[in-house]
């Protein structure tokens, strides 16, 4: 069956930067799109961008760009996502979320990780 | 930029039809799906393409499309569908380069 697992709770100060890592089992991880989407406390889903696990290609959301940085590990079937520059705001939950396959222009998600709180606190 | 609006909250007894709404102007160019979400958990997929149901999700979900409004509904509604509730689609470009999510919509069981 397929999972996908985070990760565990991290704490930073403003400023720094934060890695999460994802590990994806149970299908062929470079056939699908990985997402990544963060909720804040109290919010609703933010979405942060995907990369193409084949490729190594991404995409990220406007508001992301320059601070975030989706990588993958096809030898250990693992996505990661890194964050800089942390802020208070980025206080979140995130979640990474599979895709459609790489071969269909599609935008959904399927499979969630569990989430990863990412607490930013001086 | 784009966005997708849905109502703050919906409430109905048991066993009641409930109804969430999701307008965009690029709903009639681009599918649209819809999320479940209880607390502490991960989103769950209900819907996909506007009114397809993935395997395992009950009967009673579905979701229809008009213009620029789909619409999830849940008929014969119990108390374990008290969640919240997302709809998501592309951008407006229609070139997969974004994603956007409604602001998600708290159903409230009586």
């Amino acid at each position: 069956q397929v999972q996908l697992v985070q990760s565990g709770a991290e704490v930073k100060k403003p400023g720094a930067s934060v890695k999460v890592s994802c590990k994806a089992s149970g299908y062929t991880f470079t056939g699908y799109y990985m997402h990544w989407v963060r909720q804040a406390p109290g919010q609703g889903l933010e979405w942060m961008g995907w990369i193409n696990p084949n490729s190594g290609g991404t995409n990220y959301a406007q508001k992301f760009q320059g601070r975030v940085t989706m990588t993958r590990d096809t030898s250990i079937s693992t996505a990661y996502m890194e964050l800089s520059r942390l802020r208070s705001d980025d206080t979140a939950v995130y979640y990474c979320a599979r895709g459609p396959p790489v071969v269909v222009v599609a935008t959904y998600f399927d499979y969630w990780g569990q989430g990863t709180l990412v607490t930013v606190s001086s | 930029s784009y966005e997708l609006t849905q109502p703050p909250s919906v409430s109905v007894s048991p066993g009641q039809t409930a109804r969430i709404t999701c307008s965009g102007d690029a709903l009639p160019k681009q599918y649209a799906y819809w999320y479940q979400q209880k607390p502490g958990q991960a989103p769950v997929l209900v819907i996909y393409k506007d009114s397809e149901r993935p395997s395992g999700i009950p009967e009673r979900f579905s979701g229809s499309s008009s213009g620029t409004t789909v619409t999830l509904t849940i008929s014969g509604v119990q108390a374990e569908d008290e969640a919240d509730y997302y709809c998501q689609s592309a951008d407006s470009s229609g070139t997969y380069r974004g994603v956007v999510f409604g602001g998600g919509t708290k159903l409230t069981v009586l």
